[in-house]
């Protein structure tokens, strides 16, 4: 089974400019998460979708974004890029997020850089 | 609000043991994850504990105190190739996994 697969792995931007993550969750897997992830706050959530409906939202401002398809694939959008949105943004999926014990799968992740 | 606690650094040598420590205060608990990450690669799972007690899985084990809001991740037989970052993450409410900033640890020989 092919494992959780996240295109561009590696991104340069400039201030000001937009980005386009996307996200191929398991076959099978309906949940898809999304984190970011810099040296100093490790992990932090973005946002889940669960057959094409945000569940849950992290703390973030309006200028991220995200969406599921049909076919469970994630995008996430990133508009008005900061210097302070490098990062590596990981995808991670799952079968059920509504049961208690619920794996999730990360992806590779796309280093983010922000010029 | 919501906070996980986990020492930034370790380190230890090889063959020996350690135990990660992780607290934590959110509001709602699902259970408690552990995910090693190495270097460059993305975070892979290794224990799931929702009940108290010691959950053991090979030279790994992992330990949760509900009451005082408390896990550890315990290593043993350390090995070079578990060199990396472990996190620890706590399932919320809303189902919502809440991860710490996570435990660097080298193993030296």
């Amino acid at each position: 089974k092919a494992g959780v697969t996240q295109t561009p792995r590696y991104l340069i931007k400039t201030r000001g400019q937009q980005v386009t993550l996307s996200c191929s969750p398991i076959s099978g897997h309906r949940s898809v998460s999304w984190y970011q992830q810099t040296p100093g706050q490790g992990l932090q959530f973005l946002f889940e979708y669960f057959s094409e409906t945000q569940r849950n939202k992290g703390n973030f401002p309006g200028r991220f974004s995200g969406r599921q398809f049909s076919n469970s694939r994630s995008e996430m959008n990133v508009s008005t890029l900061e210097l302070g949105d490098s990062a590596l943004y990981l995808c991670a999926s799952s079968l059920d997020p509504g049961a208690a014990y619920n794996e999730q799968f990360f992806g590779p992740g796309t280093r983010l850089t922000v010029l | 609000g919501q906070n996980i606690d986990q020492p930034t650094e370790m380190t230890a040598t090889e063959g020996a043991i350690v135990q990660i420590n992780c607290t934590y205060q959110t509001s709602g608990f699902n259970g408690l994850f552990w995910y090693q990450q190495h270097a460059g690669e993305a975070p892979t799972f290794l224990s799931y504990n929702v009940l108290d007690g010691l959950e053991e899985k090979g030279r790994f084990s992992s330990f949760l105190s509900r009451s005082k809001g408390y896990s550890y991740l315990l290593l043993k037989e350390l090995q070079m190739k578990d060199s990396a970052s472990y996190l620890c993450a706590v399932k919320g409410g809303y189902n919502k996994l809440i991860f710490g900033a996570g435990t660097r640890l080298a193993v030296h020989p």
